[in-house]
């Protein structure tokens, strides 16, 4: 079965940081466009990241340009998302999802990983 | 404030037909496809309507996905009380190097 599985949400302070990981499991993650998508509680979806296939293209939200990077690991077919400088503002559960597509039509999301940035 | 503009509720009966509106601009409806996203309560979202009007396998035909110009609809027909949800539209954002954008989500009751 097709699967995409989020890892490494926690709690961490204001000015931390954080590396969500999301393993593929049945398909190639490198030859999709690859997002992560947040939502705060109680709030809508938000992007905050895409990479292209073969990683040659990567976009950010302003929300967290300068602060987050978007990498993967082809060996271990897995998407990462490091967060640096993290903010209150932060705190969301973080989705992985697949973009068959390239035009923001996702048709796989992952579980979602919480992160809570408090003192 | 979003990109995309939703309607922050909408409701129906079992078996009416409801609608959801997206507005957007020429730098995203305007320009590229949109795709429709169903969330459940505690759940991840799921993709219902991609490419503006296309259903992926294993979603019902009760759910159709329309564009014209700068919007988008979501059309819901033989409303059933498990379409109770919340619903998001997204598209490519050409500006500020290219970004997706998202509606603030409307939240579908059923009487």
């Amino acid at each position: 079965e097709v699967r995409l599985a989020e890892s490494g949400g926690g709690l961490v302070k204001p000015g931390g940081s954080l590396r969500l990981s999301c393993a593929a499991s049945e398909f190639t993650f490198s030859s999709y466009s690859m997002n992560w998508v947040r939502q705060a509680p109680g709030k809508g979806l938000e992007w905050v990241s895409s990479i292209s296939d073969g990683g040659n293209h990567i976009f950010y939200a302003d929300s967290v340009k300068g602060r987050f990077t978007i990498s993967g690991d082809k060996a271990k077919n897995s998407l990462y998302l490091q967060m640096n400088s993290l903010r209150a503002e932060d705190t969301a559960v973080y989705y992985c999802a697949r973009d068959p597509y390239d035009t923001a039509g996702m048709d796989v999301w992952g579980q979602g990983t919480t992160v809570t940035v408090s003192s | 404030q979003s990109v995309l503009t939703q309607p922050p509720s909408a409701s129906g009966t079992p078996g009416q037909r409801v609608s959801i509106s997206c507005s957007g601009s020429s730098s995203n409806i305007g320009g590229n496809t949109v795709n429709w996203y169903q969330q459940l309560p505690g759940t991840a979202p799921k993709l219902l309507i991609y490419s503006n009007n296309q259903r992926p396998s294993g979603v019902p035909d009760r759910f159709s996905g329309s564009k014209s110009g700068t919007s988008a609809s979501l059309a819901i027909s033989g409303l059933q009380s498990d379409d109770e949800a919340d619903y998001y539209c997204a598209a490519w954002d050409d500006t500020l190097n290219g970004r997706v954008v998202f509606g603030g989500g409307t939240k579908l009751t059923v009487l």
